[in-house]
């Protein structure tokens, strides 16, 4: 069965750090690029950042560029999200999804971060 | 990197045909036959409809249709039932090497 499993969020507050891992099952994990996705409360989804099947290349979203940092294990099937300087903006569900053309035909329910005092 | 524009939301009433636009520019979705749809009920994962702007994925209802024109793509859910009522979003691949969503567009089946 096809699954990615999100975990790590939680509430933090402003300016600190939080890392998200995403678990992945029954697919070739290493040869899918690897997004994460977010939502926050009453808007859209909006993509913020990918990672090329083998590592080497990253794209970012100017939302979240030089704060987060995206990275995968393919060792251990797993993809992450180094979240810094986090703001209450970033209030989001947070969810990691996989494309093997340009389309992302794998996806993750996601995890709550909330960013507050 | 602006979000592509779709309407808010739409409505249908079941067997109707229903068409949500997405409008993005000449980086995004005017350049690239990579715009892709994806329906989303609240509270689950999203589900692809479209891909390669008028591609469906395995397992997806030919209800379903996309098609592009100029900087503007759009979904056609035809034969419209109750369970058709989601979110939809468009996104596309950008010239910078990043993707972009759509807003989002509610659609009521009345």
């Amino acid at each position: 069965q096809v699954q990615l499993v999100e975990s790590g969020g939680g509430v933090v507050q402003p300016g600190k750090s939080l890392r998200l891992s995403c678990a992945a099952s029954g697919f070739s994990f290493s040869r899918y690029a690897l997004h994460w996705v977010r939502q926050a409360p009453g808007k859209g989804l909006e993509w913020l950042t990918l990672i090329s099947y083998d590592g080497s290349n990253e794209y970012y979203a100017d939302s979240v560029k030089g704060r987060f940092t995206i990275s995968r294990d393919n060792s251990k099937n797993t993809l992450y999200l180094q979240m810094n300087s986090l703001r209450a903006e970033d209030t989001a569900v947070y969810s990691c999804g996989g494309s093997w053309d340009f389309y992302l035909d794998v996806w993750g329910k996601g995890t709550t971060v909330t960013v507050s005092s | 990197q602006s979000a592509l524009t779709q309407p808010a939301s739409v409505s249908g009433s079941p067997g109707q045909s229903v068409t949500i636009s997405c409008t993005g520019t000449t980086i995004d979705v005017g350049r690239y036959n990579y715009v892709s749809w994806y329906q989303h009920h609240p509270g689950k994962a999203p589900q692809p409809l479209i891909y390669d702007v008028s591609k469906r994925p395995s397992g997806v209802s030919n209800r379903f249709s996309g098609s592009k024109s100029g900087n503007t793509a759009s979904l056609t859910i035809s034969g419209l039932q109750a369970e058709d009522e989601a979110d939809y979003y468009c996104s596309s691949y950008t010239i910078s090497s990043t993707w972009v969503f759509g807003g989002g567009t509610k659609l009521t089946v009345l």
